[in-house]
Parts: C-alpha cells; sequence; structure tokens
C-alpha cells in the first residue's frame, strides 16, 4: 500500500524558498502512470493545487503561482519535492503531496509558517 | 471556465443519512469528479470517483455507507446511518482546460 510523507522545514522567513519534500513508500514512485502533485490548505480554507510532475519529469503548474514554483523528482530516492520562492505570509499554509490518480492517497501534509 | 461549487455547511442526525451535491459551472455536465473526506485536524482522504452516469468507484477501505450519484451537471455524496467520525468537511474535485486541477469549495458536514 503505497504512503507519502512530507519533510521539510516548518518554518522560512519571508522573501526565501520554502523547500518540501515528500517520500513515497510501498512502492515505487516509477511504476504506473501516475503523475505525483502538491496541493496546499491555509487555516480555515480549502484547497488549492499547486503542480505536478511525471517520473519522466515533464511538469505542469497552477498558473497563479506559476512564476514561483519548481516541482522536481529523485526517483532514486523515491521522493518528489517542491520548492516556492519569494514566500509571503499568504503561502502559510499545510502543504500535502499526493498520488494524482483521483488523489489517491494523500500524505498527512505538513504546516509551514512565513514569519520573520 | 470550469467551477465546482458546493454548499458550505450541511447537518443531518446520528444515524440519519445526507445528500451533498458538487454543481459542474455550464458546459462541463459530462465531468466526472472525485470526492475526497477531511476529518478535523487531517489530511484529506480519497472516497471516490463519481462519473456523469452515477457510476462509481470506492476507494479502498471506504465503507458501503458511502455512495455516489449523477444527475445532469451535479454530483452528490451520499452517506447513510451516519457516524460521528463521519463529521467532516468533504471536497469534490476534478481536471479543467490544460489538466488543471480544480477543488471545489468544501461543504462542512456536521452530525447532530
Amino acid at each position: 500500500q503505497v504512503q507519502l510523507q512530507e519533510s521539510g522545514p516548518g518554518l522560512v522567513k519571508p522573501s526565501q524558498t520554502l523547500s518540501l519534500t515528500c517520500t513515497v513508500s510501498g512502492g515505487s514512485i516509477s511504476s504506473g502512470s501516475y503523475y505525483w502533485s502538491w496541493i496546499r490548505q491555509p487555516a480555515g480554507k480549502g484547497l488549492e493545487w499547486i503542480g505536478r510532475i511525471y517520473t519522466s519529469g515533464s511538469t505542469n503548474y497552477n498558473p497563479s503561482l506559476k512564476s514561483r514554483v519548481t516541482i522536481s523528482v529523485d526517483t532514486s530516492k523515491n521522493q518528489f519535492s517542491l520548492k516556492l520562492s519569494s514566500v509571503t505570509a499568504a503561502d502559510t499554509a499545510v502543504y500535502y503531496c499526493a498520488r494524482e490518480n483521483w488523489f489517491d492517497p494523500w500524505g498527512q501534509g505538513t504546516l509551514v509558517t512565513v514569519s520573520s | 471556465q470550469l467551477v465546482l461549487t458546493q454548499s458550505p455547511s450541511a447537518s443531518a442526525s446520528l444515524g440519519a443519512s445526507v445528500k451533498l451535491t458538487c454543481t459542474l459551472s455550464s458546459g462541463h455536465s459530462s465531468y466526472a469528479i472525485a470526492w475526497h473526506q477531511q476529518q478535523p485536524e487531517k489530511g484529506p482522504r480519497y472516497l471516490m470517483k463519481l462519473n456523469s452516469d452515477g457510476s462509481h468507484s470506492k476507494g479502498d477501505g471506504i465503507p458501503d455507507r458511502f455512495s455516489g450519484s449523477s444527475s445532469g451537471a451535479e454530483r452528490y455524496l451520499t452517506i447513510s446511518s451516519l457516524q460521528s467520525e463521519d463529521e467532516a468537511d468533504y471536497y469534490c474535485q476534478t481536471w479543467g482546460t490544460g489538466f488543471y486541477v480544480v477543488f471545489g469549495g468544501g461543504t462542512k458536514l456536521t452530525v447532530l
């Protein structure tokens, strides 16, 4: 059974780059025709899709975040990663990774706070 | 532009049934969606994929109490024999033009 786990700093300073990693266990990130996605959720608000990557390295990003987002994959480590640059307080949220086959499964999420 | 519309809140009594609605914007009535459940302080969990003809496929371990149906541009999630652990936020989700992911605003279900 595939499981996903987010990791990374819980506190990032304004204008810096947020970096998170999603580790996939219970299966190979390269097996099957899956996309792997990042989604975020500010406190008390709904879900916002950030972007996705295929194991070939091809990516798609939310147009509203595209200029600041980079998603990469490391198949040797069974991981994919998110970088969000020039962060502000508006980027404070719980960040989730998920396998984008109808978003099943999801990781448990990690809270990232942007504050000085 | 594809928009998914959900009522912000719903409530029903313990043991009763409730039907949540997700409405696809005009011109998108043929789209399949997914339903996801988010219990308090937890990450979302995939419940099911729901097609325009009402056929659906549930995720592993999702109880039979959860079912889906469709009518036109509306997609429904019905939960029967409500239990306290069903109190959660429920989100519908699909893909728009350019493979862009769209989430509904979510419905907060209260079990009375």
